[in-house]
């Protein structure tokens, strides 16, 4: 298995206050990415980073930022967190990928499980 | 349109059949096919890529058509334990490419 983890697995909190999650990899990949799932969505892609202090956009953006001071870590913060933003949270990395010749797969860790109350 | 569809399910079969999925894309410039596998509550795991010529891996056997713009996945001799939800995926050249996962396809395989 890819080696990512993510922390922490399970979260509890209140509406308005913030959060962050942690991904970290001992894989030396490139990209990273966080998504969350929700029924009847899917995966839907939050940012992305494409490498050390960069990072962008994906479609579900609004209310989330990233930071990527160092390749293995990728945090994930609610600066004021919201009930809609209850999720599973999965972060992924691959060798290759957004903006580029993706012809590599994603590997994701074991999700973070938020409920915000 | 949604760029990558599936069906959503469920299926259910008896262990020992052959079941197979369809994953449509939208986007002639896509590069690159995969199929996951998603059990309940965890994470999605990469099941095989999809290449051209189709390939094999047991009793999994992945086919791409790209003048029909679709992707499928058979599972031959179903066991108990395939049942989860099948995830089909699709790099995308959109001008900047783009990974784009289906919503999946859920398969409940009985004794």
């Amino acid at each position: 298995d890819a080696g990512i983890t993510q922390s922490p697995r399970h979260k509890v909190t209140e509406t308005g206050t913030p959060v962050t999650l942690r991904c970290h990899q001992t894989e030396n990949h490139r990209y990273m990415y966080w998504y969350r799932q929700d029924p009847g969505h899917g995966l839907r892609l939050i940012h992305y980073s494409y490498g050390v202090k960069d990072t962008d956009k994906g479609e579900v953006s609004d209310g989330y930022s990233v930071s990527r001071s160092k390749t293995e870590d990728f945090l994930l913060t609610l600066e004021s967190a919201t009930s809609s933003q209850t999720s599973v949270y999965f972060c992924a990395i691959s060798e290759s990928g957004q903006g580029a010749m993706g012809n590599q797969p994603q590997h994701f860790g074991d999700g973070t499980r938020l409920s915000i109350l | 349109r949604k760029e990558v569809e599936q069906d959503p399910g469920p299926f259910n079969v008896p262990e020992g059949a052959t079941v197979a999925f369809n994953c449509t894309y939208s986007n002639s410039a896509s590069q690159s096919f995969f199929w996951y596998r998603q059990d309940c509550r965890k994470e999605p795991k990469l099941l095989m890529s999809v290449y051209s010529s189709g390939n094999e891996d047991g009793r999994f056997t992945a086919q791409l058509n790209r003048a029909s713009q679709y992707i499928s996945l058979l599972i031959r001799d179903s066991k108990l334990s395939d049942s989860a939800t099948y995830l089909c995926v699709v790099n995308m050249d959109t001008g900047g490419f783009k990974t784009i996962f289906g919503a999946g396809t859920r398969l409940f395989v009985k004794a």
